[in-house]
């Protein structure tokens, strides 16, 4: 089992550029997240789907930040226009549907925005 | 929403020392605490977890404790060895909710 596929691993782009990251979770598993983690921080919650529907987005910065999961399996997430302050490790997370279940990570995008 | 804080944000032990990382919530419906190691430039892997209706679990050199009444929880690892060295997080987990701490820096000397 290949486990959580995040592409691409790094991303350098210039400011008020746009950029996408994809994600494609672990066969069978329903939830999918998406963190940013800052350098030095945890992990913090943009969005989790379940299925197709983004059922928390309280955290996803909706004036530049877009994510998609159609069909319930692989997810994008879009930042547009991108900032400085975007710079950041972006990890996809998935996990089995219900509660306490373990969420498996990605390896991460790492974005440098300059 | 719940807040999660973990101390100390970084530590350095004697290889052989035991380590000791502390982390305290505040929701109170956080029930599943999981712990995840995360080696440079690579992605958090769990390495042991707990469930509100146990105080304690153990497995090999690492162990977590819970006191739900207080909202902490610890993570134990013993006989440190230098690939012990990594950020840990703590997390906990209201329905659907993950939230992480802010990582502790563990350096095993040698």
């Amino acid at each position: 089992e290949a486990g959580v596929v995040q592409s691409p691993r790094y991303k350098i782009i210039e400011k008020k550029q746009p950029v996408a990251f994809w994600c494609n979770p672990i066969s069978g598993h329903n939830t999918l997240y998406w963190y940013r983690q800052n350098l030095g921080q945890g992990p913090e919650l943009l969005i989790r789907y379940e299925n197709e529907e983004a059922v928390d987005d309280s955290q996803l910065p909706k004036d530049r930040f877009s994510a998609e999961r159609l069909k319930g399996v692989d997810s994008t997430l879009k930042i547009q226009p991108a900032e400085l302050g975007d710079s950041a490790v972006y990890l996809c997370a998935s996990s089995l549907a219900g509660v306490n279940t373990e969420a498996f990570f990605g390896q991460g995008t790492r974005l440098t925005v300059v | 929403g719940e807040n999660v804080e973990q101390h100390p944000s970084t530590l350095s032990v004697q290889e052989g020392d035991s380590a000791v990382i502390k982390c305290t919530y505040s929701d109170s419906a956080s029930n599943y605490f999981p712990w995840y190691k995360q080696e440079l430039g690579k992605r958090p892997q769990l390495i042991i977890d707990i469930r509100s209706n146990v105080g304690e679990k153990k497995d090999q050199r690492i162990a977590v404790t819970l006191n739900k009444t207080a909202k902490h929880f610890s993570l134990h690892i013993t006989e440190t060895q230098p690939e012990d060295s990594a950020v840990y997080f703590c997390a906990a987990v209201r329905p659907y909710k993950l939230s992480f701490g802010a990582g502790t820096t563990v350096t095993v000397r040698a």
